[in-house]
């Protein structure tokens, strides 16, 4: 398997601009996670799926952040209008069934707004 | 709400010693679970260790091995004959069985591995 595949591997958008985020999971796997790393404030969880359906979205910073996942292999995260302070590496990771069993996280996505 | 501290923001150690990261968490549940995660340069984070709170017996996983007090909550992570590999940010993380799959992360330790 090829892992959780992300893209972009590094975008750079102006402030106002649509950003959207895309993710494969892991074959199989039923859950997914999106996470927000920064400097500031380290590795957040913003929302996780399991079978395609939203849990918790209660980490998504403000109604700029939407995040879908249409079917069990894709899941995407948008931002609009972007903001500067959105700037920050943007993690997926997927698992298997629940409780205890590893993430497996996809390479990132840097994410800069100028 | 559980809280994951790592009281450590940056540790060096020279190749080939052994050395140990802290980690404590706060929880009231009793059953749940820890890890530690390696994220080095390449930015890919990866699970280093995992244990169960429910067995007693500490997790060891080739040169890693944890040392789990859970009276204390407290999950540190040896790391034996470090090896230059070895350097990365290390992130201790906490998943309580109610918590629904949701796993809290610590501010991470910078590990430097000095030749």
């Amino acid at each position: 398997d090829a892992g959780v595949i992300q893209s972009p591997r590094h975008e750079v958008t102006e402030m106002g601009q649509e950003v959207t985020l895309r993710c494969k999971p892991i074959s199989g796997h039923d859950y997914l996670f999106w996470y927000r790393q920064t400097m500031m404030r380290g590795l957040e969880l913003l929302i996780y799926f399991n079978n395609n359906v939203p849990i918790d979205d209660s980490g998504m910073p403000e109604d700029r952040f939407s995040a879908k996942m249409p079917n069990a292999s894709f899941s995407t995260l948008k931002i609009q209008p972007s903001e500067p302070r959105d700037s920050a590496v943007y993690f997926c990771a997927s698992s298997t069934l629940h409780h205890s069993y590893e993430q497996y996280f996809g390479p990132g996505t840097r994410l800069t707004v100028t | 709400a559980q809280t994951v501290t790592q009281s450590q923001p940056e540790m060096s150690v020279q190749e080939a010693e052994t050395v140990t990261l802290s980690c404590t968490y706060d929880t009231s549940e009793n059953n749940y679970y820890l890890f530690w995660y390696k994220q080095p340069p390449s930015r890919q984070m990866i699970l280093v260790i995992r244990q169960e709170a429910y067995k007693q017996q500490n997790a060891t996983e080739n040169r890693f091995s944890v040392n789990f007090q859970k009276a204390a909550k407290s999950f540190s992570l040896k790391i034996s004959d470090s090896q230059l590999g070895d350097t990365a940010m290390y992130f201790c993380a906490f998943e309580g069985w109610t918590s629904y799959d949701k796993v809290i992360f610590g501010p991470g330790t910078s590990l430097s591995v000095i030749p």
